[in-house]
């Protein structure tokens, strides 16, 4: 299995650009999650879905931030406008179950740079 | 609500040596926890994870964790540190309840080890 795959692995923006971060879950997994990263907030859950809908969406840190996924093997985050408090690492999971002893699986990752 | 907290942020080994890496949770029900690894440029890996049973969780690359209610602690360990374990180390707990239902990270302990 190729395991959750993100693209791109570095993005580097004008601050007020529109970007668009890529997220293929392993194939079957039924939930999808995006976490971002930093070194002031560490991991934060940002939206999660299960079978393509989204179910907690309390992360997303504003309206300029959404998040799709149109069908079972593929996801978008978008960000748009960009500012540079949005460089971080965003982070792409999926997970068969979501039950309380199951795990994600996480890609490795988008570096965006806003400047 | 469920957390977790990491006592040390960095942590420097010498190689051969113990590796303890703190986690203490906060739960008033039933925790499922689990330690994750980030290696330089990757994305999250799962070490082990508790759930019910044993108390003694035994994870990848020699890796254990013994969960102890009383002291409500997970943490981590490895008898004899190797320079490829040198790494970003996650705590996490499941926060579950109602329509929650979260993986709440820890905010990390890198390990350092020392030739």
């Amino acid at each position: 299995d190729a395991g959750v795959i993100q693209s791109p692995r570095h993005e580097v923006t004008e601050m007020g650009q529109e970007v668009t971060l890529r997220c293929k879950p392993i194939s079957g997994h039924d939930y999808l999650f995006w976490y971002r990263q930093t070194m002031m907030r560490g991991l934060e859950l940002l939206i999660y879905f299960n079978n393509n809908v989204p179910i907690d969406d309390s992360g997303m840190p504003e309206d300029r931030f959404s998040a799709k996924m149109p069908n079972a093997s593929f996801s978008t985050l978008k960000i748009q406008p960009s500012e540079p408090r949005d460089s971080a690492v965003y982070f792409c999971a999926s997970s068969l179950l979501w039950d309380r002893n199951t795990e994600a699986f996480f890609g490795q990752g988008t570096r965006l740079t806003v400047v | 609500a469920q957390s977790v907290t990491q006592l040390g942020s960095h942590v420097s080994v010498s190689e051969g040596a113990l590796v303890l890496l703190r986690c203490n949770y906060s739960s008033s029900v039933p925790p499922y926890l689990f330690w994750y690894v980030q290696y330089p440029n990757q994305g999250l890996q799962l070490l082990l994870k508790y759930t019910t049973g044993a108390t003694l969780v035994k994870g990848i690359n020699g890796f254990e964790a013994e969960f102890k209610k009383s002291e409500t602690s997970f943490h981590l360990t490895k008898p004899s540190a190797h320079m490829s374990d040198a790494a970003e180390y996650f705590c996490a707990v499941r926060r579950y309840g109602g329509a929650t239902n979260k993986l709440i990270f820890g905010t990390g302990t890198l390990l350092a080890v020392q030739p």
